[in-house]
């Protein structure tokens, strides 16, 4: 089925561990974003991509980095993971701002 | 910058009640607007969306949405909630660009439904 697969869905770490989550898109779209979900903040982006070889910092891009390997893939990494960046993630892709699709998330917990 | 409040945190409504749940953008020209709705443990559902045209957008689940320009406002009705409608609610909007559109939410509306 055509859409934004994210993976892993769950992952526990320990502080200071790295781990890349993975993003792909098969619908041929340009953009690409992360965004991660907090209890009361809604969805904040990290980083986005308005096109394959082009990434840009968004809200809270602190603590992250991000690959565009392609059109179709998007990965975000954690080098030393933090406490605070247990959350969910979130990640998309978009056609010019008019359709948003949006990957099942992956739990994230920092212990 | 693009930004979008949504003033209440949490609603509680009774099962057949109507429900309105508000949502407020700062922008400087019309945006692209969208209503989205979130299941707890799940990803997220889009209700509808507004790009331009007519100002009141039908979506999905019996929701619809009008949008007031003069208000700078989006909101979302229904006008009679149904038990599976609790869940949480996001209003999002993107700033017209080239290439460079970001979608930014507002902090969620958390919708209860009582008997």
């Amino acid at each position: 089925n055509a859409g934004v697969t994210q993976t892993p869905k769950f992952q526990v770490l320990k502080t200071g561990q790295s781990m890349t989550l993975q993003c792909a898109q098969d619908m041929n779209h340009n953009s690409m974003y992360w965004y991660r979900q907090d209890p009361g903040m809604g969805l904040r982006l990290i980083y986005y991509s308005a096109s394959e070889g082009t990434t840009d910092k968004g809200e809270v891009p602190n603590g992250y980095n991000v690959s565009r390997l392609n059109k179709r893939e998007f990965s975000l990494r954690l080098e030393s993971a933090a406490p605070s960046q247990t959350s969910v993630y979130f990640c998309a892709s978009s056609v010019r701002g008019r359709g948003y699709t949006f990957g099942s998330g992956t739990r994230l917990t920092v212990v | 910058a693009q930004s979008v409040t949504q003033p209440d945190i949490h609603i509680t409504v009774s099962e057949g009640a109507s429900l309105e749940l508000r949502c407020n953008y700062s922008y400087g020209a019309t945006p692209y607007l969208f209503w989205y709705v979130q299941s707890p443990g799940q990803g997220l559902q889009l209700l509808l969306k507004y790009f331009s045209g007519d100002t009141l957008v039908q979506g999905i689940k019996g929701f619809e949405a009008e949008f007031k320009r003069s208000q700078s406002s989006f909101n979302l009705r229904k006008p009679s909630v149904h038990w599976s409608d609790a869940a949480e609610y996001f209003c999002a909007v993107v700033s017209r660009g080239f290439g460079n559109e970001k979608l930014t939410f507002g902090t969620g509306t958390r919708l209860t439904i009582i008997p």
